[in-house]
């Protein structure tokens, strides 16, 4: 069965540090994996895909299949940054069925 | 363009009542995906439309219906709600995978139902 864990419901840093939110997946097949974010009073958007290995917002998640984890990386956090991240799995081949992870509160403090 | 759109915003009903959610996608989208998402969780998948048709469905009851209309817009429909399906109600449009490889899902603001 298709299924993302996220560890941490909450996740708190300082400016400028570094910041590291977790995601596990179960999948039997081959998984696209995503980022989503959700600012305050706004919609949830897509950060990043993996099969696009772009770095958006200085974040970047690299996928790894032996640990079978999509962790969300970002080397010095930012006030902006603070927001819900969600990870999501969907077939590589079908993104009917989107599989979401129950989320990680990001806050960065001044 | 105003992107995904959901209405109404807030609904309140009570148990045993029957609801009616609605959906316009992104302009030159022509599926739609619904989501419920209960306080503290991620987005459940509950169904896809597309071509007017419910191409897939996640583990949700038979209460829980939709429709897709010519112009794409969608309805999602609860009957006999229960306590439990309060929730926030998410809508999502894309374009057809096969025809877009790789499409990206954007997201509705979402309309919040409590049951009572």
């Amino acid at each position: 069965a298709q299924r993302v864990t996220q560890p941490e419901k909450l996740l708190s840093v300082f400016k400028g540090a570094p910041v590291e939110l977790k995601c596990n997946y179960s999948y039997s097949g081959s998984p696209e994996l995503f980022w989503y974010v959700q600012y305050s009073r706004q919609r949830l958007q897509l950060l990043l895909r993996h099969i696009s290995r772009e770095s958006i917002k200085g974040f970047t998640a690299d996928l790894n299949k032996g640990e079978t984890s999509f962790h969300l990386k970002k080397p010095f956090a930012q006030e902006e940054d603070s927001a819900m991240y969600y990870c999501a799995l969907t077939r590589w081949d079908n993104n009917n069925d989107m599989r979401f992870g129950a989320g990680t509160r990001l806050t960065v403090k001044p | 363009d105003a992107g995904v759109t959901q209405s109404p915003t807030h609904l309140i009903k009570t148990r045993g009542q029957q609801v009616t959610l609605r959906c316009s996608p992104k302009s030159g989208h022509d599926t739609v995906s619904w989501y419920q998402q209960a306080l503290g969780q991620g987005p459940q998948f509950i169904f896809q439309y597309y071509e007017e048709e419910e191409r897939q469905r996640g583990n949700f009851p038979d209460r829980f219906s939709g429709h897709q209309f010519p112009n794409y817009s969608s309805e999602l429909n609860v009957n006999a709600l229960l306590l439990g399906d309060s929730a926030l109600y998410l809508c999502a449009s894309s374009l057809n995978l096969r025809d877009t490889p790789n499409t990206e899902a954007f997201f509705g603001q979402g309309t919040r139902l409590t049951v009572v």
